[in-house]
């Protein structure tokens, strides 16, 4: 069964740092891009930022951009996020999601089928 | 980036009921759209992808249309799980970007 599990949240003050971690099973870890995403309290969904499967190509949304670093280690199953300069406006639930890449005969087709449950972050002196 | 209108924000209905949710992009997106599925303190659950494909174990009462810029998520006969909140996400190109979500209440 697929499993991912982020850990590494919790309260940091403005400016601080974290960094976050997710842990992958059950699937072929090594050959999946991999994604960040967040979600304010209340508040609705947010990608943050991705990873190809072999570190080659990362994106990152513009608010988080020259702060936050995704890097992955494929030999140990598990994606990461760095967290520098935190500001309140970074208060989230923070997701890993993998991303599903199928081949068809006239496309290439992208989803996002496994979840974790999450990790919080709360930016807060 | 590429905007995605999400309407209505929220809607009242009852079991048994048709409920259809749409996007609507700013650009055209071919057919690289999800919808996902948010019930409280859980994570999204995939529902479609590729604006129409059923994500394997969703009910059939789920389904996905659109191509382009105008997208569709349609729920046949609501069941009682399906209270929740639903968002549609464009994978077309970087950064990814969500509609702002629609509610669906009793």
């Amino acid at each position: 069964e697929e499993h991912l599990v982020e850990s590494g949240g919790g309260l940091v003050q403005p400016g601080g740092s974290l960094r976050l971690s997710c842990a992958a099973s059950g699937f072929t870890f090594d050959t999946s891009p991999m994604n960040w995403f967040r979600q304010a309290p209340g508040k609705g969904l947010e990608w943050v930022s991705y990873i190809s499967s072999r570190s080659n190509t990362i994106y990152y949304t513009d608010s988080v951009k020259g702060r936050f670093t995704i890097s992955r280690d494929n030999a140990k199953n598990s994606l990461y996020l760095q967290m520098n300069s935190l500001s309140a406006e970074d208060t989230a639930l923070y997701y890993c999601a993998r991303e599903k890449v199928e081949m068809t005969a006239v496309s290439i087709v992208n989803y996002f089928d496994y979840w974790g449950q999450g990790t919080l972050v709360t930016v807060s002196s | 980036a590429i905007q995605m209108t999400q309407s209505p924000s929220s809607l009242s209905a009852s079991v048994g009921d048709r409920v259809t949710i749409t996007c609507r992009a700013s650009e055209g997106i071919r057919d690289d759209l999800g919808w996902f599925q948010q019930k409280p303190g859980k994570p999204p659950k995939l529902l479609i992808y590729a604006a129409s494909t059923l994500q394997s174990g969703v009910p059939s009462r789920f389904s996905g249309s659109g191509s382009g810029t105008a997208f569709t998520l349609t729920i046949t006969s609501l069941q009682p799980e399906d209270f929740a909140t639903y968002y549609c996400l464009q994978d077309y190109n970087f950064p990814r970007t969500f509609g702002q979500g629609t509610k669906v209440e009793i």
